[in-house]
């Protein structure tokens, strides 16, 4: 059972299109990481929020951390084939993350 | 690049049977967490280690077992081998115990893929 929700599960767009994942907790967590994992390799790190509210822009990605930090969005603008991939978040308390179980994004060129 | 090495990256083990995954943190790290993902799911929290010492497990049972050396590589062991054990095992190095906080950002390897039958 994952602890966060994550919504969509899968995602395809065109290339050019925007997209947002959502990220969804009844817990509260002390920070709030995004992660990009592509097949045969491990998760790697693209944002960590930890303020309730705040949001990050990362060129075309933008990280938004809920008021209450129990949930999140990431939203990518002009999407690129680049882009596609397992997209998942986990949420941090103490020693560990918590992830949910991603959403498969595709964008086609 | 993450600096974070695992190995094997793929073997086959049968039922029963016991495996150690090894794990090589990168430089200026005293952190490790092993995370297990199955087909289709995110990443689920098996234990870290932090200086050699286990600093906090997750649901998983005893067959599970961890090191850490004063390298601060790491190892995780498991026994009596169950179909449900097949996965990809990924290894986490930071530079804290916290996760996701100053300094405590998990940086992945590539894993190690068991596949039991």
């Amino acid at each position: 059972t994952q602890l966060l929700e994550q919504s969509p599960q899968f995602l395809s767009i065109q290339e050019g299109e925007n997209l947002t994942v959502y990220c969804n907790s009844s817990s509260v967590f002390s920070s709030l990481q995004w992660y990009r994992q592509e097949p045969g390799e491990g998760p790697v790190l693209l944002v960590t929020v930890v303020t309730g509210g705040e949001v990050k822009k990362l060129k075309r990605l933008t990280f938004q951390f809920g008021d209450a930090r129990k949930d999140s969005s990431l939203h990518i603008t002009a999407a690129q084939p680049g882009d596609t991939g397992l997209y998942l978040c986990a949420g941090g308390n103490d020693y560990k993350l918590s992830f949910g179980a991603g959403t498969t994004v595709t964008v086609r060129a | 690049e993450t600096g974070v090495t695992q190995s094997p990256t793929h073997l086959i083990k049968t039922r029963g049977q016991q495996v150690t995954l090894r794990c090589s943190s990168q430089s200026g790290h005293n952190t490790v967490s092993w995370y297990q993902q199955a087909l289709g799911q995110g990443p689920q929290f098996i234990f870290q280690y932090y200086r050699e010492e286990e600093n906090g497990r997750g649901n998983f049972p005893p067959r599970f077992s961890g090191l850490q050396f004063p390298n601060y590589s790491s190892e995780l062991n498991v026994n009596a081998l169950e179909l449900d054990d097949s996965a990809l095992y990924l290894c986490a190095s930071s530079r804290g115990p916290v996760a996701g906080e100053n300094g405590g950002e998990l940086f992945f390897g590539e894993g190690s893929r068991l596949t039991v039958l």
